[in-house]
C-alpha cells in the first residue's frame, strides 16, 4: 500500500459531462502529481502541486483543471469530456517539491461513452 | 521533449534468465528513475540514479546511466514469474518527472 488514496476507482460518464477526481497524498507528502495513462500515449504528465501551489505544468488540456487544498488533498476536474479522455488517471505524491520517489495511487479509470 | 523512450517495447524471457531494458532521453536531467507497474495498478518506484552516478544496485536490479549517450539500462537478474510487469523509466528535470511508454516484460515458466 503506497498510502496514496484515489477516489473513485471507476467512473463512467457521457461526452460533454464534467467529473472530479480526488487524491489524498501519503501522510507527510507535500507534492501531488497527476498523470494520464492511455494505451496509445503512455503515461502523460499533467500537473504538479506543492503545498497548495502549482509547481509544474505538463500536457494538461484547457478543459482540465486541478487544485491542491490546504489539507493537501488534490482534485482534478475534467470538463466537456470527449471519448478520447477515457484513460487511467493517476495521482502520485512525494515529500518535497522535486524530491522522489513518487508514490502512486491505484488510479481512477475513466470511461467516457 | 525530455521524455524517455524504453526499448524494447515488449520482452519475453524464460524464468531464471536476465532481462535488460533500455531507456533513452533527449535533454539533461537531474536524475533518472525506474518504476514497475503491474497490470492496471499504480506504479511502484524501483531505483533512482543521479546524473553524477554511473551505476547503482538494488537486490536483483542493476541500473546504469550514461549521460554522454543520454541512456540508461535496467538489468533484472535471475528473473521470476513475479517480475512480469511493465517497466518505465522516468526522467526528472526541475520539477517535472516525465515517463516513457514502458517495456512490457513477460517471464515464461
Amino acid at each position: 500500500d503506497s498510502g496514496v488514496t484515489q477516489t473513485p476507482k471507476h467512473l463512467i460518464t457521457a461526452t460533454g459531462q464534467r467529473v472530479t477526481l480526488r487524491c489524498s497524498p501519503r501522510s507527510g507528502d507535500l507534492s501531488v502529481y497527476w498523470y494520464q495513462q492511455s494505451l496509445d500515449q503512455g503515461l502523460q504528465f499533467l500537473i504538479q502541486y506543492y503545498n497548495g501551489e502549482e509547481r509544474a505544468k505538463g500536457n494538461i488540456l484547457e478543459r482540465f483543471s486541478a487544485q491542491q487544498f490546504p489539507d493537501l488533498h488534490s482534485e482534478l476536474n475534467l470538463s466537456s469530456l470527449e471519448l478520447g479522455d477515457s484513460a487511467l488517471y493517476f495521482c502520485a505524491s512525494s515529500r518535497g517539491p522535486s524530491s522522489t520517489p513518487l508514490h502512486f495511487g491505484n488510479g481512477t479509470r475513466l470511461t467516457v461513452t | 521533449s525530455q521524455q524517455g523512450e524504453e526499448d524494447p517495447q515488449a520482452l519475453s524471457i524464460q524464468e531464471g534468465e536476465n532481462a535488460t531494458m533500455n531507456c533513452s532521453y533527449k535533454t539533461s536531467i537531474n536524475n533518472l528513475q525506474w518504476y514497475r507497474q503491474n497490470s492496471g495498478r499504480g506504479l511502484v518506484h524501483l531505483i533512482l540514479i543521479r546524473s553524477n552516478e554511473r551505476e547503482k544496485h538494488s537486490g536483483r536490479l542493476r541500473v546504469t546511466l550514461d549521460t554522454s549517450k543520454k541512456s540508461s539500462s535496467l538489468l533484472i537478474t535471475a528473473s521470476r514469474a513475479a517480475d512480469t510487469a511493465s517497466y518505465f523509466c522516468a526522467t526528472c528535470r526541475d520539477d517535472k518527472i516525465i515517463f516513457g511508454k514502458g517495456t512490457r516484460l513477460h517471464i515464461l515458466p
